[in-house]
This record gives structure tokens, C-alpha cells and sequence, in this order.
């Protein structure tokens, strides 16, 4: 069965500090992920994705993938009230449909 | 990023009528492209998958008759909610995946749909 396990929240950090947002996924089979950011009222928008393990950085976001753990983690430095959003953590299995996890919503507290 | 656009980004109809919605990727070519729809407050919910010259498939519940998709090139999608009722009012949402590579798939701004 195809899960993502994200922690709903809220999530709430201060201004200037850092968010770890954190997902497991069940299929061994997950190729590449993703992390999407959505707004309320708007679609959501790819902000990183990562296929290998280890850290990739862009910017004020760090994804880390460790395929032994199943597990998947964002961190946003130097978190803004901007960046209040819901986060949703999605893995692809070949060309198939996104599995999404439910997402993590987190509030910067200015 | 990669640029995907929808269009109208919202539509006011009357029940009983049909609504088209234009699904674009800007700036690459999409052989897959997905629809979703998403209600307040609540998940996104896939609809279908559309592949570029063949048959979408639609996830289950979802009423292919009513709910046509046509993804006639590799840039453009249409989703076409025939005989809206009220309870199809919601926020569709497209998808196109890039050709190749890590399967990295962007989000159109979305249509808000109201059926009255």
C-alpha cells in the first residue's frame, strides 16, 4: 500500500528559526520526491525535489533523503511569515500519479 | 521553475450547462498531465491522468461522461465538466509532469469553479 506519514501540525516556529518538517514513505520503490508548498486558496508549488540520498540545498531550503529509513525531511533557515503554509511531501514510483502525504502546516511566528 | 497555466481561473456557471478548463505547460513539453480537484480545507484529490494522443484514465468514483479530458499535444490539456451541478462546484487543479528526467511535476494556478 502506497502511504506518505507527515505530522499535520500546526507547526509553529519563530521568526528566524529553523522549521524541520519530516515525512516516511512506505513504497521501497520511491524514485524521486518531492516537496511542495501550498498556500491557502492556491495550488501548490514545487519548492524541491530530491532522488538521492544525502542533502540537497537551494537557497534557505535543505531537503535530506535517507532511502534506508524511508524517510524524507525539509528544513527551512531563517523560517519568514511567508513561509506559513501547508508543506506536502509527495514520492513518484516511475511515470505514475504524485503519492501525496496529507501535509504539515506551519505557522512563523513574526 | 517550469510555468503550467490554467484558464479561466474562475468560472461562474449555471447548473445543467458545461465548463472547459485549459490546462498549458509554458515553457516544456508534457507527455503526462494530471487533474485535480480539491474542496476547502481538505486534500488534493486526484481525478485522472492524462497522456498526450491516448484515453485519460480516471481514478475511481470519478465519472469519466461527465468529466472530459483531451490532451491533444504535447503543451495543452482540457478538462470539460459537462451538465455541472452545484456539488461540482470546487477548485480544479492541473498538472503537468516534464518529459523524461526525475519525473518533476508543476502546478497550474488552478480554476474555481461555482455551479449555480
Amino acid at each position: 500500500q502506497k502511504e506518505v506519514e507527515q505530522n499535520s501540525g500546526p507547526l509553529s516556529v519563530p521568526e528566524g528559526a529553523i522549521a524541520s518538517l519530516n515525512c516516511t514513505y512506505s513504497d521501497r520503490g520511491s524514485q524521486s520526491f518531492f516537496w511542495y508548498r501550498q498556500y491557502s486558496g492556491k495550488s501548490p508549488e514545487l519548492i524541491m525535489f530530491i532522488y538521492s540520498n544525502g542533502d540537497k540545498e537551494d537557497g534557505r531550503f535543505t531537503a535530506q533523503l535517507n532511502k534506508a529509513s524511508q524517510y524524507v525531511s525539509l528544513l527551512i533557515r531563517d523560517s519568514q511569515p511567508s513561509d506559513s503554509a501547508t508543506y506536502l511531501c509527495a514520492y513518484v514510483v516511475g511515470n505514475t500519479p504524485l503519492v501525496f502525504g496529507k501535509g504539515t502546516r506551519l505557522s512563523v511566528i513574526a | 521553475g517550469a510555468v503550467v497555466s490554467q484558464h479561466p481561473s474562475r468560472v461562474i456557471c449555471k447548473s445543467g450547462t458545461s465548463v472547459k478548463i485549459e490546462c498549458r505547460s509554458l515553457d516544456f513539453q508534457a507527455t503526462t498531465m494530471f487533474w485535480y480537484r480539491q474542496f476547502p480545507k481538505k486534500s488534493l484529490m486526484l481525478m485522472a491522468t492524462s497522456n498526450e494522443g491516448s484515453k485519460a484514465t480516471y481514478e475511481q468514483g470519478v465519472e469519466k461522461d461527465k468529466f472530459l479530458i483531451n490532451h491533444a499535444s504535447l503543451t495543452l490539456s482540457t478538462l470539460t465538466v459537462t451538465s455541472a451541478h452545484p456539488e461540482d462546484s470546487s477548485f480544479y487543479i492541473c498538472s503537468a509532469r516534464i518529459a523524461g528526467g526525475s519525473y518533476e511535476q508543476y502546478f497550474g494556478p488552478g480554476t474555481r469553479l461555482t455551479v449555480t
